[in-house]
């Protein structure tokens, strides 16, 4: 079964450019989930998709970030402008799980981002 | 609201010796707990999780965890550590009225050394 893919793996920008991250969960996993995962933390969810619906976007910072997941798969997550506090990991995951039941979330590689 | 406190933010052991990673929780509701590892530039992989069922939970790689209602705790230990086991550990609650949301905590940097 092949895992949660991510891409770029890595992304260098200057401030207040724009940047955008992808994200293909596993077939079938109805719930995708980004987080943000700045150094020597836990992540933090910025957003949630239920199909092709936001169940909780209440920690994404909606001024600069937004997010889509198309047709109920693909995601993409967008940063614009970007500043030097959005330097960190973005992580994507996804899950079976529906409905609010706690479920294993399956975790891409992440993309570290750098703004400089 | 719940939320997740590892005690330790760096462990070290000798391998072979045993481990212990050290979280308690707070939730207003019955909990999902887990607890993840994170190795260098690598994703997040599930060790072993609680879902109200037995209270040991025993994971992959010979880890296991205790949850304990009383305590509000539920430690990670590994009876005999190994150099693979390096990596940072998170402990994570979920609770059904948060949608599956889950709270990390801040994470333990474990060190192995020979």
């Amino acid at each position: 079964e092949a895992g949660v893919a991510q891409s770029p793996r890595y992304k260098i920008i200057e401030k207040r450019q724009s940047v955008a991250f992808w994200c293909n969960p596993i077939s079938g996993h109805a719930t995708l989930y980004w987080y943000q995962q700045i150094l020597g933390q836990g992540p933090k969810l910025l957003i949630q998709f239920q199909n092709n619906g936001v169940v909780d976007d209440s920690q994404l910072p909606k001024d600069r970030f937004s997010a889509e997941r198309l047709k109920g798969v693909d995601s993409t997550l967008k940063i614009q402008p970007a500043k030097l506090e959005d330097s960190a990991v973005y992580l994507c995951a996804s899950s079976l799980g529906s409905g609010g039941i706690p479920h294993e979330q399956y975790f891409g590689p992440g993309t570290r981002l750098t703004v400089t | 609201a719940q939320s997740v406190t590892q005690l330790d933010s760096h462990v070290s052991v000798s391998e072979g010796t045993p481990v212990l990673l050290r979280c308690n929780y707070s939730s207003s509701y019955s909990p999902s707990l887990f607890w993840y590892v994170q190795h260098p530039n690598k994703g997040l992989q599930l060790l072993l999780k609680y879902t109200s069922a037995a209270t040991l939970v025993k994971g992959i790689n010979g880890f296991e965890a205790e949850f304990k209602k009383s305590e509000t705790s539920f430690h990670l230990t590994k009876p005999s550590a190994h150099m693979s086991d390096a990596a940072e550990y998170f402990c994570v609650v979920s609770t059904y009225n948060q949608g599956g949301k889950l709270i990390f905590g801040q994470g333990t940097e474990l060190s192995v050394k020979p």
